[in-house]
């Protein structure tokens, strides 16, 4: 699976986009991009997915560049909530159990 | 919604006891997955598993085994308790599918004294 990196921080104002960037160049033609959110003593949860286009849900927005190398995470309007570790993954399909890779992630911390 | 538990949030133990993590989901996924995390270290796969009686090491197996007898259940084994082996545990289950993603249960904190 490819590597990616992250930022280790970021603050945003409650209220403001957060926008979390990742890159990974080295991504594979067959591997998606995914963001997990950690809350401080919590468990991970999935929050979105991608593999060539642009993908919103309700939690979010993921943007991938053209060439793939990089993406963005929005989170549009965050709130104090939204405070967590965010792990940016690439990883292909394979048969079988689909593990993850979890890097360190960003920590994002939204201010009042 | 999917609900992934595990049997305790925080365990202390000593060095040498057997340990015994039980993580239980909901949503008949057959795939379920054994992690540990540490501080500047992010997740790391201790074992994973496919299917019943069916396990896979993952990238840190060493002092642990699994055991799966039922779909829905998942447990992680320390046979012999060691101070290294102290960390966030977390079980996580999905359906096997082309883009599958992963629910994670609550964690447990293990203590190794």
């Amino acid at each position: 699976d490819a590597k990616t990196t992250q930022p280790p921080s970021m603050d945003c104002a409650e209220g403001r986009a957060a926008n979390l960037p990742c890159n990974h160049s080295t991504i594979s033609g067959n591997e998606y991009v995914y963001w997990y959110r950690q809350i401080h003593s919590q468990g991970p949860q999935y929050i979105i997915h991608g593999l060539k286009n642009n993908e919103t849900n309700e939690m979010a927005s993921l943007i991938i560049t053209e060439d793939r190398k990089s993406s963005t995470l929005i989170l549009p309007h965050a709130t104090l909530r939204d405070t967590a570790v965010y792990y940016c993954i690439v990883r292909a399909i394979q048969t079988g159990a689909n593990n993850l890779f979890f890097g360190t992630g960003t920590r994002l911390t939204v201010i009042p | 919604d999917v609900k992934v538990t595990q049997s305790s949030r925080y365990l202390v133990k000593r060095t040498g006891e057997k340990v015994f993590l039980e993580c239980v989901q909901d949503m008949d996924h057959e795939n379920m997955f054994w992690y540990r995390q540490d501080p500047g270290l992010g997740l790391r796969l201790i074992y994973f598993s496919y299917d019943v009686k069916m396990k896979e090491k993952g990238d840190i197996p060493e002092g642990y085994s699994v055991s799966r007898e039922k779909k829905e259940r998942f447990s992680l084994i320390l046979e012999s308790a060691s101070t290294n082996q102290t960390s966030m545990y977390l079980c996580a289950s999905t359906t096997a599918g082309i883009t599958d993603t992963q629910y994670f249960g609550p964690g447990t904190r293990l203590t190794v004294l």
